[in-house]
């Protein structure tokens, strides 16, 4: 079966980056994605990440993958007041559905 | 189009009772999802439609649970007979599948309706 795994809360002072690690089990997933859930919001799609590449960088966010180890990773630069959220790693699975981790909590302090 | 919609956002029902979801995709996309989450975890699958056909259906779909998508458009989640257990946000997402040797399946989600069964 499918379980993604992810550390469950990050407190950050803000300026300061963040990580989010995530380790996954299906190697054959072709794409993992980073969503992002606010209070009341619907899950957003922050980035993803194609199993062939290891890293994608894009503005504040870098994702870096080791498909070896089956981990993948979640920078944020910078990190501000509003990127306090719950971020969820997903693996894409049989080419439709996704598999999510349990979320990590993110908290940006001033 | 301002996405996928879904109503109720909120229900509360009690135990025994049936209740009906609605989902509204993005107008142009083929695929439609439901996922279910509680409180402290992330989405689980439910189950998918491409256009009108039910392709695949969790294990987690017990026999009270009934989906559709008639005529491809919007989906309805039934839950018959409804348990506590059952209490979650239910999660809707749509995608537009591209065709063969396009692996990217960009799903995009509604707000969720949270079910409370007292």
């Amino acid at each position: 079966g499918e379980d993604v795994e992810q550390s469950l809360f990050l407190s950050v002072r803000e300026g300061d980056s963040s990580v989010i690690n995530c380790t996954y089990t299906d190697s054959s997933s072709t794409y993992l994605y980073w969503y992002k859930q606010e209070p009341g919001a619907g899950l957003q799609l922050l980035t993803y990440i194609f199993s062939n590449m290891d890293m994608k960088q894009d503005q504040r966010l870098t994702v870096l993958l080791n498909k070896k180890d089956k981990h993948l990773s979640l920078r944020i630069a910078d990190t501000q007041t509003g990127d306090s959220a719950i971020y969820f790693c997903a693996e894409s699975i049989d080419d439709y559905k996704l598999s999510f981790g349990a979320g990590t909590t993110v908290t940006v302090r001033a | 189009d301002t996405g996928v919609s879904q109503d109720p956002r909120h229900k509360i029902t009690k135990r025994g009772q049936n209740v009906t979801f609605r989902c509204d995709p993005i107008s142009e996309h083929n695929r439609l999802y439901w996922y279910r989450q509680t409180l402290g975890q992330g989405p689980e699958f439910l189950t998918y439609f491409q256009n009108e056909a039910q392709l695949e259906k969790s294990r987690l779909l017990s026999d009270r649970f009934s989906a559709e998508r008639p005529k491809g458009s919007f989906s309805t989640l039934e839950i018959q007979r409804t348990e506590q257990g059952d209490s979650a946000m239910y999660l809707c997402a749509s995608s537009q599948r591209g065709g063969v040797g396009t692996a990217y399946n960009e799903q995009f989600f509604g707000p969720g309706t949270r079910l409370t069964v007292l």
